[in-house]
């Protein structure tokens, strides 16, 4: 039941793009399109940014794009801004116990 | 609006027992499976169970299995956590969150992703 790799931490200027990887196995990433990305603010609840890969809810700016290539998946933000200074989880469905899985986490900051 | 507020959280003992509840308002609860999701302090979320719309599925995250039970009550709105034996690493903010789906009709599609969540109840498991 290990959690998804994602790296510790990414940063980036303003204006910049930047992209978080999140690596799997075959087992959820690598098979399933239910892979997505949650942003998180301290002492806040997460919000999803991005489901099935690359689809964005209503509301969630363009800047925030997903994908994935074999085991692993990534979120990009594009323009990067002050306000996407936050944590961000990855998650997929799996095909054995526990269903979901969460990555371990990636620190973005804005310099 | 659509919205989920967690209670029941608080301090407790090594060993013993807590029910955190989640009332939903805004949509309709029975259409929706609901999960438990954890954070412990300074660290990422862990799923910790998940119960179907009619409550007759329910699964769990192995480190709560035998420990802690997830039920619901579709007439009331509201989802529960009963823990029990609780231990330190059970200390955590606690998220109700409503699994998203689509509905054609008769036909509902999962999408396997959270897009409601609760602002969290926190658990304190100390002595």
């Amino acid at each position: 039941q290990s959690a998804l790799t994602q790296p510790a931490s990414v940063s980036g200027s303003p204006g910049q793009s930047i992209t978080i990887s999140c690596t799997g196995t075959t087992s959820d990433v690598g098979t399933y399109k239910y892979v997505s990305w949650y942003q998180q603010h301290p002492g806040k609840a997460p919000k999803v940014m991005i489901y099935e890969v690359s689809n964005r809810p209503s509301g969630v700016s363009h800047r925030f794009s997903g994908s994935k290539s074999g085991n692993t998946a990534s979120l990009t933000i594009s323009g990067l801004q002050a306000e996407d200074e936050a944590d961000y989880y990855c998650s997929s469905y799996r095909s054995s116990s526990p269903p979901y899985v969460f990555g371990t986490g990636t620190k973005v900051t804005v310099l | 609006e659509v919205q989920m507020v967690e209670s029941g959280g608080g301090l407790v003992q090594p060993g013993g027992s807590l029910r955190l509840s989640c009332e939903a308002s805004g949509f309709t609860f029975s259409s929706y499976w609901m999960s438990w999701v954890r954070q412990a302090p300074e660290k990422g979320l862990e799923w910790v169970a998940k119960i179907k719309e009619d409550g007759s599925e329910k699964y769990y995250v192995d480190s709560v299995k035998g420990r802690f039970t997830i039920s619901r009550d579709n007439a009331k709105n509201s989802l529960y956590l009963q823990m029990n034996s609780l231990r330190a690493e059970d200390t955590a903010v606690y998220y109700c969150a409503r699994e998203a789906i689509a509905i054609f009709g008769v036909v509902t599609y999962y999408y396997y992703y959270m897009d409601v969540w609760g602002k969290g109840t926190t658990v304190t498991v100390s002595s």
